[in-house]
């Protein structure tokens, strides 16, 4: 089946622009998360969304970031003001209900910040 | 909070060789333990997984294992083949989250060569 989608592939944008990342998770799943792939910093967790419980927003760097999920499926992460260091791969991932701690991710979004 | 160190960070191995990755962690509680397999271009795959109650679990070329006095879990390629040459993720999930996010170990490069 189709697995998790994200969209677009590569951003290129200019610092103190706002971008949006888009994930489509897997149909289904109720969980789903969002993880940044640096050099530097390995991958990281950012936000998690379970079903309609609040956000575990534990990860997010700073309050440039923000993540919304509308009707329990699609997810979109919003950085205001990109910096620099906010260059990375955003990378998604959902969970079914089975199997709450299987992640299963998408290809990522590689966001170069110039 | 939880901390998974990884090691080697780069592997090389002749094509039919054995290799082994070794993790380690530092929360006694965490209880869940993937293994990821990162392409180039590509986001992480779940290969492989062991939980808490087990002390081996094996697919096919590819083996963990976990030792929970010693909190670390290794995993095994038998026969490696040159598509086996990616980037390879331990993880493991606190227990003090409130989700299910994963702590990531830094990566090992594996090269497998003909």
């Amino acid at each position: 089946g189709a697995g998790v989608s994200q969209s677009p592939s590569n951003k290129v944008t200019e610092k103190g622009k706002d971008v949006e990342l888009r994930c489509d998770p897997i149909s289904g799943h109720t969980a789903l998360y969002w993880y940044r792939q640096s050099l530097g910093q390995g991958l990281e967790f950012l936000i998690y969304f379970q079903g309609n419980s609040a956000p575990d927003k534990s990860g997010l760097p700073s309050d440039r970031f923000s993540a919304e999920r509308t009707g329990g499926s699609v997810s979109t992460l919003t950085i205001q003001r990109t910096q620099q260091e906010d260059s990375a791969v955003y990378l998604c991932a959902s969970s079914p209900d089975r199997s709450p701690y299987e992640q299963y991710f998408g290809p990522g979004t590689r966001l170069t910040v110039t | 909070g939880e901390n998974v160190e990884q090691h080697p960070s780069t592997l090389s191995v002749q094509e039919g060789d054995s290799a082994v990755i070794k993790c380690t962690y530092s929360d006694s509680a965490s209880n869940y333990f993937p293994w990821y397999k990162q392409e180039l271009g590509k986001g992480p795959q779940l290969i492989i997984d062991i939980r808490s109650n087990v002390g081996e679990k094996k697919d096919q070329r590819i083996a963990v294992t976990l030792n929970k006095t010693a909190k670390h879990f290794s995993l095994h390629i038998t026969e490696t083949q040159p598509e086996d040459s990616a980037v390879y993720f331990c993880a493991a999930i606190p227990t003090n989250q409130a989700g299910t996010a994963l702590i990531f170990g830094k990566g090992t490069t594996l090269s497998v060569s003909s």
